[in-house]
């Protein structure tokens, strides 16, 4: 899986967008990005992921350069339960018997508070 | 709803008394594994299940076995707890199609255990 970098916390005032970046100059041609958030801890949560195109579903928003090398993620109107340990996951899909097949990795991610 | 439940959420109990956390879901997923979360050290994987009767070892899978008769439930047993053991639990499941993975993963709630 190809290495991500995150900044470490974020500040998003509420009803404001939340722009979350993430750095992945490694990332190989088959591999998607996944987002995925924990809010203190509760079960870590899917958001959303995408291959080359941008992405968009009734959490956020993925916007994937062209050269893929970076991504962000948009919580377009952040809410006080947005607050959470976001985490950006490269990796392609996995076949049955790999040993990675299934395990996420989860880095340091960037804890985003939102903020009255 | 789609949901991942497990029970218990809190458990505090004693160095070698048997206990067994239990994972269920309710979307037919194949996948299934557990996690276990320290601080520090992220979420580490300790056993999956590729489908019914089919389990095989994580990173940390010492202490704890596993089993997976039905297709929605994939419980957590701890034949002879320690002290290391403490940790926050999630368990995840996931569609497959074939034998390719999809990484939209959905977990539990967590199960806080405290072994004395």
């Amino acid at each position: 899986d190809a290495k991500t970098t995150q900044p470490p916390s974020m500040d998003c005032a509420e009803g404001r967008a939340a722009n979350l970046p993430c750095n992945h100059s490694t990332i190989s041609g088959n591999e998607y990005v996944y987002w995925y958030r924990q809010i203190h801890s509760q079960g870590p949560q899917y958001i959303i992921h995408g291959l080359k195109n941008n992405e968009t579903n009734e959490m956020a928003s993925l916007i994937i350069t062209e050269d893929r090398k970076s991504s962000t993620l948009i919580l377009p109107h952040a809410t006080l339960r947005d607050t959470a340990v976001y985490y950006c996951i490269v990796r392609a899909l996995t076949n049955a018997g790999g040993t990675s097949y299934g395990k996420l990795t989860f880095g340091q991610g960037t804890i985003l508070t939102v903020h009255p | 709803e789609a949901q991942v439940t497990q029970n218990p959420r809190y458990l505090i109990t004693v160095t070698g008394k048997k206990l067994t956390v239990t994972c269920s879901q309710n979307m037919n997923h194949e996948y299934m594994s557990w996690y276990r979360q320290d601080p520090g050290l992220g979420l580490r994987q300790i056993y999956y299940s590729m489908n019914v009767e089919v389990t095989d070892k994580g990173d940390v899978p010492e202490g704890y076995k596993v089993s997976r008769k039905e297709k929605r439930n994939f419980p957590l047993i701890l034949e002879s707890p320690s002290p290391n053991q403490t940790s926050l639990y999630f368990c995840a499941s996931s569609f497959s199609s074939g034998r390719i993975l999809t990484d939209t993963q959905y977990f539990g709630p967590g199960t806080r255990l405290t072994v004395l």
